[in-house]
């Protein structure tokens, strides 16, 4: 079964500290890998998009990592702001359904000042 | 860039009324698109695809006849919630895909519907 894990499920880090989020999955084959900012009540809006065969791909203070080979993603923030607070949602375009999508469950992640 | 709409962003409103949430593609033409609905700390689950001209496809456990869909045009897609309950209160995303294929997907901002 296709499957996309993201852990932590929450994280609270303060304000100008760096994070790495956890994207594992079982998804395969899959197209591309993307990674989401959800802000609370807004819809997603995408940060990262990597095919399977890209190992990163950066956007100003978010990198983006994918292996292949242990089925990992990462999304690193640098240097966080108050504005990063959000659910961070991996999302493949690949073994879902009528979308073509499997989601992850996201990582909300809080910002202290 | 390419942007979807949604609206309205909030509906409060009574138990049995219906909601009708809208969904435009706003600089491109979207023969697809596609309704989720999204519980907090939860993931987006599909609810149904919305095929301009046809009729939409609903995901297994989705009513068809409390989630009428339609997309009577290429930039424009509408979900009823028909006699709204309690229970139907969610946050409802839908999203378009560009005409020639599945890239990029584009979200909207999200319909935060409560049924009081």
């Amino acid at each position: 079964k296709n499957q996309v894990e993201q852990s932590p499920q929450s994280l609270i880090i303060l304000e100008g500290k760096n994070c790495t989020l956890q994207c594992n999955y079982t998804v395969s084959p899959f197209s591309n890998l993307r990674w989401y900012k959800q802000d609370t009540g807004r819809g997603p809006v995408s940060l990262t998009i990597m095919t399977f065969s890209e190992n990163t791909k950066s956007n100003g203070r978010y990198t983006a990592t994918l292996d292949a080979d242990t089925k990992q993603s990462s999304l690193h923030i640098t240097a966080s702001q108050l504005s990063d607070s959000a659910s961070y949602i991996c999302v493949f375009l690949g073994g879902g359904g009528a979308d073509g999508l499997t989601f992850g469950k996201g990582t909300h992640l809080i910002i202290q000042p | 860039g390419a942007v979807v709409s949604q609206h309205p962003s909030w509906v409060i409103c009574k138990s049995g009324t219906s909601v009708k949430i809208e969904c435009r593609s706003l600089d491109f033409q979207a023969t697809t698109m596609f309704w989720y609905r999204q519980f907090p700390k939860q993931s987006l689950m599909l609810m149904a695809t919305s095929n301009e001209g046809s009729k939409a496809t609903y995901e297994q456990g989705v009513e068809k006849d409390k989630f009428l869909i339609n997309h009577a045009s290429l930039t424009l897609s509408t979900l009823t919630v028909t006699s709204a309950h309690p229970e139907d209160s969610s946050f409802y995303i839908c999203s378009a895909i560009l005409r020639e294929g599945r890239q990029p997907q584009h979200f909207g901002d999200g319909t935060r519907l409560s049924i009081l």
